[in-house]
């Protein structure tokens, strides 16, 4: 069975400090996203990863993808209040399609 | 262009009841997944649905059904309700079956009393 977990589950960041969140998978998989939810809202898709090495960026986020070590990073630079939110990862595999497991998700909350 | 759009927005119902969640997916989407998503947690599959047909199930009781419509509009419905099935239900579409992100509907906010 496919596990997805994120670290860490919660945490708070000063403004304009890096930081990374670490989203690992039990089993190969082919593709990995990643999205944002505000409170009481919907999810955003932020990132689309489809193969080993992928690197996206937008903005002060940029994911990557290893799917030697089963990793996917999303590393936040000089962090602003607008990015506080949670933020999900998600696996899709082979012909699996449109079934997305979710890892827990990461709160994120930038202080000034 | 309008985005997936789920109706109700909110709903109210007891245990026991039936409920069914209705999902319009973006114009030329063809794929749509459901997911229930409890407070707290990430969403869990439940659905997917290709071209009127289902493609993927989550684990979840036979209690949870859905279907696709020829316009690719879909319908959950959840019968024999439970408290535990409590949780916003989100509809998501995609244009194909993989490559792309799928695109997420506001959901429906069921609670049972």
């Amino acid at each position: 069975e496919l596990k997805v977990e994120q670290n860490p589950l919660f945490l708070s960041m000063q403004e304009g400090k890096n930081y990374t969140i670490y989203c690992n998978y039990s089993t190969t998989s082919d593709r990995l996203y990643w999205y944002r939810q505000d409170p009481g809202k919907s999810l955003e898709s932020l990132f689309v990863l489809l193969s080993n090495g992928a690197v996206k960026q937008e903005g002060r986020l940029m994911a990557s993808l290893d799917t030697k070590a089963r990793l996917s990073t999303l590393h936040i630079t000089a962090a602003v209040h607008d990015l506080s939110a949670t933020y999900f990862c998600a696996v899709e595999r082979g012909t699996s399609y449109g079934k997305l497991t979710f890892g827990q998700g990461t709160i994120l909350t930038v202080h000034p | 262009d309008a985005g997936v759009t789920q109706s109700p927005t909110h709903l109210i119902k007891t245990r026991g009841q039936h409920v069914t969640l209705r999902c319009s997916p973006i114009s030329g989407h063809k794929s749509v997944s459901w997911y229930q998503q409890v407070l707290g947690q990430g969403p869990q599959f439940i659905f997917q649905y290709y071209e009127k047909e289902e493609r993927g199930r989550g684990n979840f009781p036979d209690r949870f059904s859905a279907r696709q419509f020829p316009n690719y509009s879909s319908e959950l419905n959840v019968n024999a309700l439970l408290l535990g099935d409590s949780a916003l239900y989100l509809c998501a579409s995609r244009e194909g079956q993989g490559g792309q992100p799928q695109h997420f509907g506001d959901g429906t906010r069921l609670s049972i009393l």
